[in-house]
C-alpha cells in the first residue's frame, strides 16, 4: 500500500528555520517524482516544487525558488521541505505528493500545518 | 508560466443532476492535464489524468474531455459525496506545474 506520512503540525516564530518531512512507503521511492504543494488558509493549491529522489534533481516554481529547499534522503525514503527564515505568510498546509502518470499526483500525504506567528 | 483558469468559481447543482466544470489553459498543454477533488479537511484526490483517464478507483460517473487549451470535467448523477472543490492541474513543459483556482461544487 502506497503511503506518504508527513511530520506533525508546527508552530514557529518569524525568522525561525523549519524542516518538515514526508516518509514514503509502498513503492520504489527513487523512481517517482515527489512534489510539494502549499494551501494557504481558505485558498487553492499552489505547486511549490518537485524532486527526483534517485539523483536529487529538484525543480522549483518561480514563486518559491530561493524561498524553500526541497531535498531527500533516499536511504530512508524521506523527502523534506525546509525554510531558513520563516515569515507569517508561510502559514499554510503543506502537502507532499507522489507523481503518477506524467506529473499528475496519484498519492498525497495528509498534510503538515505550519503556523508562523509572533 | 501557463495559467489555468477554472469556471465557474462556484457551481450549484441538485443531487442526481449533472455538473460540468471547465478549465482553460493560457496556452496549449496538449493532454497533460489532471483533475483533483478536495473535501474539507482532506488532502486532494486524483480523479483524472492525461485529460480523460480515470484514476484508480474513481467511479464511472466521473468523465473528462478536452485537449490543448479547453478541458471539461463532468459528473453525472451527482451524489452527496461529490460536493467538494475541484482543481485542474497541467503538467506540460514544466516547471512550473500550475493548478487552477478551483471550482466549488455545492448542493442546490
Amino acid at each position: 500500500e502506497v503511503q506518504l506520512v508527513q511530520s506533525g503540525a508546527e508552530v514557529k516564530k518569524p525568522g525561525e528555520s523549519l524542516k518538515i518531512s514526508c516518509k514514503a512507503s509502498g513503492f520504489t521511492f527513487t523512481t517517482y517524482w515527489i512534489g510539494w504543494v502549499r494551501q494557504m488558509p481558505g485558498k487553492g493549491l499552489e505547486w511549490m516544487g518537485i524532486i527526483y529522489p534517485d539523483d536529487s534533481d529538484a525543480r522549483y516554481s518561480p514563486s518559491f525558488q530561493g524561498q524553500v529547499t526541497i531535498s531527500v534522503d533516499k536511504s530512508i525514503s524521506i523527502a523534506y521541505l525546509q525554510w531558513s527564515s520563516l515569515k507569517a505568510s508561510d502559514t499554510a498546509m503543506y502537502y507532499c505528493a507522489k507523481s503518477g502518470r506524467g506529473l499528475s499526483f496519484d498519492y498525497w500525504g495528509h498534510g503538515t500545518l505550519v503556523t508562523v506567528s509572533s | 508560466e501557463i495559467v489555468m483558469t477554472q469556471s465557474p468559481a462556484t457551481l450549484s447543482v441538485s443531487p442526481g443532476e449533472r455538473a460540468t466544470l471547465s478549465c482553460r489553459a493560457s496556452q496549449s498543454v496538449s493532454d497533460n492535464l489532471a483533475w483533483y477533488q478536495q473535501k474539507p479537511g482532506q488532502a486532494p484526490r486524483l480523479l483524472m489524468y492525461d485529460a480523460s483517464t480515470r484514476a484508480t478507483g474513481i467511479p464511472a460517473r466521473f468523465s473528462a474531455s478536452g485537449s490543448g487549451t479547453e478541458f471539461t470535467l463532468t459528473i453525472s448523477g451527482l451524489q452527496s459525496e461529490d460536493f467538494a472543490v475541484y482543481y485542474c492541474q497541467h503538467y506540460h513543459n514544466w516547471p512550473p506545474i500550475t493548478f487552477g483556482q478551483g471550482t466549488r461544487l455545492e448542493i442546490k
